[in-house]
């Protein structure tokens, strides 16, 4: 299937910092990526849509000018955490369909998961 | 406005014995359902899905799942469970008359499976 590839995996940061989290469609393009935040024992929550070329879609409640989401080309859509503080603090993953081989049928798939903690 | 409920935090299950993780849905269009798999600290895995065609999907490392449109329920099934299947299980739906959207999830469902 197609791979979607998030870095970092890990992250340390202090409170105050920036942090960016990539995520990567290796083998196809993605017009469209979505980020979630997983909180302990508990499901995904969807944050917001990327797309690529324009801005992104936020869902309510996402405070966008907290997470900043830059969909720059076809396979690469970032999230940066500004001014990160300690209830940032979270597991947030990616995710992709590959439409142009499967259509809208096509399930999506996700990366590694990005382990954010704020100090 | 899509919702999926997995009514199980937890499920335990002997090994070699039969596991089903249920998981019940409501789409006001055409129900697009998948279950996906996840080890501590990873993404998800893609297990299966139901598009359309027979109600019985059979997916990766011997699960299936069962879809039931007058229950609108998607139950995760596997015959026989092994200790390596212990994860966490996401039952998700999309409405597949809206276009590229994004999924919705349930609560998750953890699996012990003990040997």
């Amino acid at each position: 299937g197609a791979v979607v590839s998030q870095h970092p995996s890990r992250v340390i940061c202090k409170s105050g910092t920036s942090v960016k989290i990539e995520c990567r469609s290796l083998d196809f393009q993605a017009t469209t990526m979505f980020w979630y935040r997983q909180f302990p024992k508990k499901s995904l929550m969807l944050m917001a849509t990327s797309n690529e070329g324009s801005k992104a879609t936020y869902e309510q409640g996402v405070e966008k000018d907290k997470f900043l989401i830059n969909h720059a080309s076809l396979t690469l859509s970032t999230l940066t955490v500004t001014s990160a503080h300690p209830e940032d603090s979270s597991f947030y993953i990616c995710s992709a369909r590959d439409t142009a081989a499967g259509g809208l049928v096509t399930e999506a798939f996700f990366g590694q998961g990005t382990r954010l903690t704020v100090v | 406005a899509q919702s999926v409920a997995q009514p199980e935090d937890q499920v335990n299950v002997a090994e070699g014995n039969p596991l089903t993780v249920k998981c019940t849905y409501s789409v006001s269009g055409n129900p697009y359902l998948f279950w996906y798999v996840q080890y501590p600290n990873r993404g998800l895995q893609f297990l299966l899905k139901y598009i359309t065609g027979d109600n019985l999907v059979k997916g990766s490392y011997g699960f299936e799942a069962e879809f039931n449109k007058s229950q609108t329920s998607f139950h995760l099934k596997k015959p026989s469970a092994l200790v390596s299947d212990s994860a966490l299980y996401f039952c998700a739906v999309r409405d597949g008359n809206s276009g590229n959207t994004p999924l919705v999830f349930g609560k998750g469902t953890r699996l012990s499976v003990i040997a």
